[in-house]
């Protein structure tokens, strides 16, 4: 099954700093990536995710990065603030066999702190 | 809208008791999911469900008892828990059980005694 590596477990950035978390998987047939952030006390909140047709994708300080030859990915936060503090959680996800339902395989997540 | 909600919020319960966790959306999602995460782990998928029916079940204990009413609402039976149990329990839901986004509750909280 697949299989998704998540780097580094924890990561403290000064206000302002970016933030970069890296994830690997292991199976070429994942063709979606998700980016869940968790705060404290709360459900994952997705947000931002990617799809294989497509190498890059932003959304305001948030941007997201795949290169499916190296079957990576990445998270990229600019200008932090300290309300970026959370776990964020990778994730891919391959299609069902025969239409079965798709599951999502995730990354064991990073605390990323933001330091004022 | 993308909300998911999830009652109770927090459960306590003793390993002889009977309870149930609730989960809703109103987003017309035709697949509802129920995970269970431990403390700074990731979320463990436990069941998933596809047009009301049962379509994945990842080997759980059948001290838990999932059940959907109907396309809206998504419940988690419990009977004679353990204390490993105790963790957040999260319910999400998706468009259908072969789209690729899935949005996620709040959790239900529950510490089994």
């Amino acid at each position: 099954g697949e299989n998704v590596e998540q780097h580094p477990s924890t990561l403290s950035v000064q206000e302002g700093d970016s933030a970069v978390i890296k994830c690997t998987y292991s199976d070429s047939a994942s063709n979606y990536f998700p980016w869940y952030k968790q705060e404290l006390g709360k459900g994952p909140q997705l947000i931002i995710d990617i799809r294989s047709n497509v190498g890059e994708k932003k959304d305001q300080r948030i941007a997201v990065t795949l290169n499916k030859t190296a079957k990576h990915f990445s998270l990229h936060i600019t200008e932090t603030q300290p309300e970026d503090s959370a776990v964020y959680f990778c994730a891919a996800s391959i299609p069902g066999e025969g239409g079965s339902a798709r599951q999502l395989t995730f990354g064991s997540g990073t605390q990323l702190t933001v330091l004022p | 809208d993308t909300e998911v909600t999830q009652t109770p919020k927090h459960l306590v319960m003793g390993m002889t008791n009977k309870k149930s966790l609730k989960c809703e959306q109103h987003m017309g999602h035709r697949a509802m999911y129920w995970y269970k995460q431990k403390a700074k782990k990731p979320p463990e998928l436990m069941f998933v469900y596809s047009y009301e029916k049962l379509s994945i079940n990842e080997s759980v204990p059948s001290r838990f008892s999932p059940e959907c009413p109907n396309s809206s609402l998504l419940n988690l039976h419990l009977h004679a828990l353990q204390p490993e149990d105790s963790a957040l329990y999260l319910c999400a839901s998706s468009q259908t059980g072969t789209s690729e986004t899935q949005y996620f509750g709040p959790g239900t909280r529950l510490l089994v005694l």
